[in-house]
């Protein structure tokens, strides 16, 4: 099946930093979902990008679909932001949504 | 709006009982899904259902059982608890299959001792 891959697995960043979170996936997606869980475990959509560039305040994202990856910028991080942030592929032979294993994100105050 | 309700949110079993998750979701979507999540592994697709009366397999199938009786309801049975199944349990659900719209409930937490 298809392999999505995320880097770095863990991150660590003061308040005020920004970063780069990286998704590589192995084969052709329908579509492809930013997710965050909160330290409360809850999962929040962030992003459906499919291909290009979107942004939402301090978070944007682009996807190169011909290259088969997908990176999420995080700017000025707050405390707010930790948490694991997932990227998802849906491929049509699978049809279903599968996750990469996460990046784990710790914002410092 | 409730969105995506998930029933009992912990739980502790034996090994061997049996249980069921409840998902409920009140947004008239037809696709519904439930995951597990296990640390470092990300969330894999255990059953999912493209409509009432139907279901699939999905990634990690064995040991579990759903139904999906009405559209608005999703069950996750266990019918005899192994260790291994300990993890958190998410249910999903979305318009269309490959939609924006995947809305998740907030998790049930099983321990199988």
């Amino acid at each position: 099946g298809i392999q999505v891959e995320q880097s770095p697995p863990d991150l660590i960043l003061q308040e005020g930093a920004n970063s780069t979170l990286r998704c590589n996936f192995s084969d052709s997606v329908n579509n492809l979902q930013w997710f965050h869980q909160n330290p409360w475990g809850q999962l929040i959509n962030l992003f459906y990008i499919p291909s290009g560039t979107k942004q939402n305040g301090r978070l944007s994202a682009t996807t190169v679909a011909t290259e088969r990856y997908s990176l999420l910028y995080i700017s000025s991080s707050q405390t707010t932001d930790s948490g694991v942030y997932f990227c998802a592929v849906f491929s049509g032979s699978a049809r279903q949504l599968t996750f990469g294993s996460g990046t784990q994100l710790t914002v410092l105050p | 709006n409730a969105g995506v309700t998930q029933t009992p949110k912990f739980r502790v079993l034996k090994t061997g009982q049996s249980m069921t998750l409840l998902c409920a979701q009140d947004m008239n979507h037809e696709y519904m899904y439930w995951y597990r999540q296990d640390p470092g592994m990300g969330l894999r697709l255990i059953h999912y259902s493209v409509g009432e009366g139907t279901t699939a397999k999905g990634e990690v199938p064995d040991g579990y059982n759903v139904s999906r009786l009405k559209k608005q309801n999703f069950l996750l049975g266990l019918e005899s608890a192994a260790p291994s199944q300990t993890s958190v349990y998410f249910c999903a659900s979305s318009y269309r299959e490959a939609s924006y719209g995947y809305t998740f409930g907030s998790g049930t937490r099983l321990t199988v001792v």
